[in-house]
């Protein structure tokens, strides 16, 4: 079945700790892009990625990294994980960022909580 | 600077009634809108886009571009509508990022 996953689906975790949470597609995509959820503020970006090794800031890159070492691929990682932090986060995929009416699939989502 | 507006944060209408979900965007280029829906537990999808013209489940949404709308429309609302529905706008020298409004909450009530 064609679609995007995250891994964890919820994690609770302290301040200062390192995580990653990892997104994967199927469907041969060169665009990839993190978004978090916040209640009142919609979806913001995070970061996005239109190729392998290629990545730019979104709206609200602070405290996070990424990396697209594969297409397939694209993890979110939190080196020092803050209270502010706390979110639902979702990464979505799309064929081609050439074309900007493409369509973006989203992983289910993954909820994070920092102590 | 860029900007989509859903000025609703709920929107409870009966069933059968028409719904009206309004969006309105900032956006100095020529816009790319879509409408996506989350339905309880399910992950957010397309429902439709302005550049496909097209009526999904029975929803049509029109670009006004006199008045920088794209709100969405059904006559007649069913139960399994409720969702939460979010308009979007595509940034097109930014690789096809997406602008979010901040959702509407439609319930559907028997």
């Amino acid at each position: 079945e064609a679609q995007v996953t995250q891994n964890p689906r919820y994690l609770i975790t302290v301040t200062g700790k390192k995580l990653t949470v990892t997104c994967s597609q199927n469907m041969n995509h060169e665009y990839m892009s993190w978004y978090r959820q916040d209640p009142g503020l919609g979806l913001r970006q995070i970061y996005y990625s239109m190729n392998v090794e290629v990545t730019d800031k979104g709206d609200v890159p602070e405290g996070y990294k990424v990396s697209r070492k594969e297409k397939r691929n694209f993890p979110l990682i939190l080196e020092s994980p803050s209270p502010n932090q706390t979110s639902l986060y979702f990464c979505a995929s799309s064929l081609s960022s050439e074309f900007s009416y493409n369509e973006q699939f989203f992983g289910p989502g993954t909820r994070l909580t920092v102590l | 600077a860029q900007r989509v507006t859903q000025p609703e944060k709920l929107l409870s209408v009966f069933k059968g009634a028409p719904v009206e979900l309004k969006c309105n965007y900032s956006y100095s280029g020529s816009p790319e809108l879509f409408w996506y829906v989350q339905y309880s537990r399910q992950r957010l999808q397309l429902l439709l886009r302005h550049i496909s013209r097209e009526s999904i489940k029975g929803f049509t949404a029109d670009l006004n571009k006199g008045e920088t709308s794209f709100h969405l429309k059904k006559p007649f609302a069913q139960e399994e509508d409720s969702a939460m529905y979010y308009c979007a706008l595509s940034i097109y020298n930014q690789g096809g990022k997406l602008i979010f409004g901040q959702g509407t909450e439609l319930s559907v009530k028997p």
